[in-house]
This record gives structure tokens, C-alpha cells and sequence, in this order.
């Protein structure tokens, strides 16, 4: 059961254009989200979060909006650069309290191409 | 100064062979963890220790053991290796469990069983 989905495999987008990439998740539990970036024969990085008492969280070029009622995030990207060019993980968790097990469950991935 | 760093980054190993993937992270965090990503690029979990104390085993095959030295320190062995096996092992340490936290990854460890 993928409780954290990403439909989109893939995207291309023009440098300097945005680039808007979503995610969907089924756990009504899940209070925290995150993006995370990764490079071939690279492990993922984290790039930016929001938690469930939020619908907004910017940093730089990167935005991310939550809809708790639709279950569905986005991250945008704004203006798209060539160096952006990776694959975008959705995850997700539930917050619990510190020293109790809490698992990020990712999504799929998409992977962006920002072309020129 | 890698701030998660797992050994060896390839692995190529035969079938029924035991193999081991050593992992550190020297950032002072509490929490580690194993996540495999297979031929689908679904990343998914697969145990978390927290101080040395195991506090996730999702379902896998008992012929994968962790064991956590002190905190510092997450390896993974496998016995009896199989082809299904072949995939990238990522590690991971957060500063809790719990809490709102992300995690920091290593760069992974691809394992080719043949």
C-alpha cells in the first residue's frame, strides 16, 4: 500500500520557467513533509519541509504548499535552472514524540529535466 | 568530512554469498537507519536503531541483520544472498526519532547480486 504517491515520473521544463511537482498521500496521520533532491550515485538531500500547521513554506526559488484537505502537496521552483535537474522525492511521516520510531515514507520520485 | 558515509559504494557478489555494508555518520544524531531502493526507485525502509536499540523492523527477510555498535555506527548483513537482493542501500541518520526531523543520507551502496 503506497500511502505516498508521486504520478508524475517525469518532467521537463524550460530554464527560467517554474517547475511544479506534486505529491499526493493517503495517511491522514502524516503532520510533516518533506522534499528531498537526488543526484545520480548520490543519496538523497534534503531541500525543503512544512508541517501540517502550515499550507506555505518558501525558501529561495524553492516553495512548497500543503492541502491537507486534498492530501496533496506541490513544490515550485522558481525560476527553474539547468543545475536543478534531479530526482524529486515526497515524503512524508507522522510526528510522534521524540525517541518514539517514526518512519519518512517516500514517494516514487520525478525525475525534472531543466533543458535550456 | 562526509557526514554519512557507507562502505563499500559497489558491491558485486554471487548468489548464497554473505555480504556486509558498513555505515557512520559523525554528525551526533541518535537515530540511524537502512532504506532500500529497488529496481522501481521505491525507496523504502527497512530498520532504525536508535541509540544502538532497534526500534524499526519493517518486513524483511531475516537473512538481513543489523547491528549497531554505538550510535555512530549502522551495518547491514545479509546471508545467502539472493538475486532479488540487487538493489542500492541507502543509510540514514536523523537527530531523534520522532520529532520533526528529516533525515541525512549517505550515498549509498549498490549491491549486483549474479
Amino acid at each position: 500500500d503506497q500511502q505516498v504517491k508521486q504520478n508524475s515520473p517525469s518532467l521537463s521544463v524550460q530554464e527560467g520557467r517554474i517547475s511544479i511537482l506534486n505529491c499526493d498521500y493517503t495517511n491522514s496521520m502524516f503532520d510533516y513533509f518533506l522534499w528531498y533532491k537526488k543526484y545520480p550515485a548520490e543519496g538523497p538531500t534534503f531541500l525543503i519541509s512544512i508541517s501540517s500547521i502550515k499550507d506555505k513554506n518558501e525558501d529561495g526559488r524553492f516553495t512548497v504548499f500543503l492541502n491537507k484537505s486534498a492530501k496533496h502537496l506541490s513544490l515550485h521552483i522558481v525560476p527553474s535552472q539547468p543545475g536543478d535537474s534531479a530526482v524529486y522525492f515526497c515524503a512524508a511521516k507522522r510526528r510522534l514524540n521524540t525517541g518514539t520510531a517514526s518512519k519518512l515514507t517516500f514517494g516514487t520520485g520525478t525525475r525534472l529535466q531543466v533543458t535550456l | 568530512d562526509t557526514a554519512v558515509s557507507q562502505t563499500p559504494k559497489y558491491l558485486v557478489t554471487q548468489m548464497g554469498n554473505d555480504k556486509s555494508i558498513k555505515c557512520e555518520q559523525n554528525l551526533g544524531h541518535d537515530t540511524m537507519y537502512w532504506y532500500k531502493q529497488d529496481s522501481k526507485k521505491f525507496l523504502k525502509i527497512m530498520f532504525s536503531y536508535n541509540n544502538k536499540e532497534l526500534i524499526i523492523n519493517e518486513t524483511v527477510p531475516n537473512r538481513f541483520s543489523p547491528k549497531s555498535p554505538d550510535k555512530a555506527h549502522l551495518n547491514l548483513h545479509i546471508n545467502s544472498l539472493e538475486l532479488g537482493d540487487s538493489a542500492v542501500y541507502f543509510c540514514a541518520s536523523s537527530p531523534r526519532a520522532g520529532g520533526y526531523y528529516g533525515y541525512t543520507f549517505g550515498s549509498g551502496t549498490r549491491l549486483t547480486v549474479v
